[in-house]
Order: structure tokens, then C-alpha cells, then sequence
């Protein structure tokens, strides 16, 4: 079952500019986490937020988490072309299983040069 | 450290067969989830390894099964293979510190294609 759906679902802009992609989730979890992956390949993680969290930088990434609205964004500044990918937010149930995490849909990123 | 490795990287068998795919963690990582990629369901979990015991199973049928050795290392396994089981099967491993998750590192898939 799907927890987080992620939004929009494709996306194209021009390098230079900036994303923004949305997440939201149904039930309290741990922690929420992006992750990447280009064309069809393994997924690389990006940021790891837990629930007591409410922003995190990594470089050019800026993610935040509401969980009273159960949503969280990411932000990818001065976008690239090799940013084009698809990005994945997945949570952790709170009280739930470690090592499963539920994985939105994705959004398709598509960063023109 | 050496990344996350799956094999084989690619595998096409026929329905009604059976297929073991291999993951072999990062070094000191314990935990070992294993995930299923399709276009139509997008990613599953599909269970999850920890010091030889599964911890956590997905929603799948028992066809779907799977083990972890004393080195981590984990192989899965699907019997009587359908057409629907042609996905990208990702394996991630991680660290867990008393109850605490960390992030999941992914190898690059196994492409299966059933015909």
C-alpha cells in the first residue's frame, strides 16, 4: 500500500531554476526519507528527517517536515541537468517496522539545460 | 566501503520457473530489506532481514521468500514464477542501533523478466 504521495507527478524546468516537490503520508511515523533514481537504476538517499524534526540541509537540498499536515517538501536549489530523475519520499510508521519503508509514486524531475 | 551488490544484474526465465537473486551488504550493516519495482505498483516492500531472522514481510504471496546468512549477505527466492513477478527487485541495507533506523542504502537492482 502506497503511505506517501508525492507531488506533482512530473515536473520540468530549466537548470538554474529551482524544484520544489511536495509528500504527504497518512499515518505517525519515524522518519520520512527522499531518495533518487535515475532511469530504472537503484535508489540513492538523499536526506533522512525524523518525526522531531522540522528542516534538514544537505548542499543544495533544503526538506521539510510538518507532521501536524502529515507533509514534507524537498527543495533542489540551482537545479542541474543531472538532477533529472525521480524522486521518492518514504516514511517509517511510527511503532512500525524497522527496514520497511513505504514508498510514494515519485515524482519525475526533468531539468532542461 | 564497498556499496551495496546485487546479482545478477539481468534474468530472463520462464513462467513456472524459479529464481534466487543475491545481495550482498555493506559491510557492518545487519539489516537487509528487499523491495520489488514495477510500473503499475511502484515499490514494495517485500520483507526484511535482520541477524539471520526476518523481522518484517511485505504483502506478497509465499511464493516470495527469502534468507540472510551469518555474513548478512541475503538471497530471495520466487517459485513458480508469473508474468506479473517481471520488476526490478532492489535489495537495501542498513544500520540499526538499538531501535533506531537509519537511512537505506540500495544496490542496483535485478532486472527479471518473465515470459
Amino acid at each position: 500500500s502506497q503511505q506517501g504521495e508525492e507531488d506533482p507527478q512530473a515536473l520540468s524546468i530549466q537548470e538554474g531554476e529551482n524544484a520544489t516537490m511536495n509528500c504527504s503520508y497518512k499515518t505517525s511515523i519515524n522518519n520520512l526519507q527522499w531518495y533518487r533514481q535515475n532511469s530504472g537504476r537503484g535508489l540513492v538517499h538523499l536526506i533522512l528527517i525524523r518525526s522531531n524534526e522540522r528542516e534538514k540541509h544537505s548542499g543544495r537540498l533544503r526538506v521539510t517536515l510538518d507532521t501536524s499536515k502529515k507533509s514534507s517538501s524537498l527543495l533542489i536549489t540551482a537545479s542541474r541537468a543531472a538532477d533529472t530523475a525521480s524522486y521518492f519520499c518514504a516514511t517509517e510508521d511510527y511503532g512500525g517496522s524497522q527496514g520497511n519503508l513505504i514508498f510514494g509514486k515519485g515524482t519525475k524531475l526533468s531539468v532542461k539545460p | 566501503k564497498a556499496g551495496v551488490t546485487q546479482t545478477p544484474r539481468y534474468l530472463i526465465k520462464t513462467r513456472g520457473q524459479q529464481v534466487t537473486l543475491s545481495c550482498s551488504p555493506i559491510s557492518g550493516h545487519r539489516s537487509v530489506s528487499w523491495y520489488q519495482q514495477t510500473p503499475g505498483q511502484g515499490l514494495q516492500f517485500l520483507f526484511e532481514y535482520f541477524s539471520e531472522t526476518q523481522r518484517n514481510k511485505g504483502n506478497f504471496p509465499g511464493r516470495f521468500s527469502g534468507r540472510q546468512f551469518s555474513n548478512s549477505r541475503s538471497e530471495m527466492n520466487v517459485s513458480t514464477l508469473e508474468l506479473g513477478d517481471s520488476a526490478l527487485y532492489l535489495c537495501a541495507s542498513s544500520l540499526t542501533l538499538r531501535g533506531i533506523s537509519y537511512e537505506q542504502y540500495f544496490g542496483p537492482g535485478t532486472r527479471l523478466t518473465v515470459t
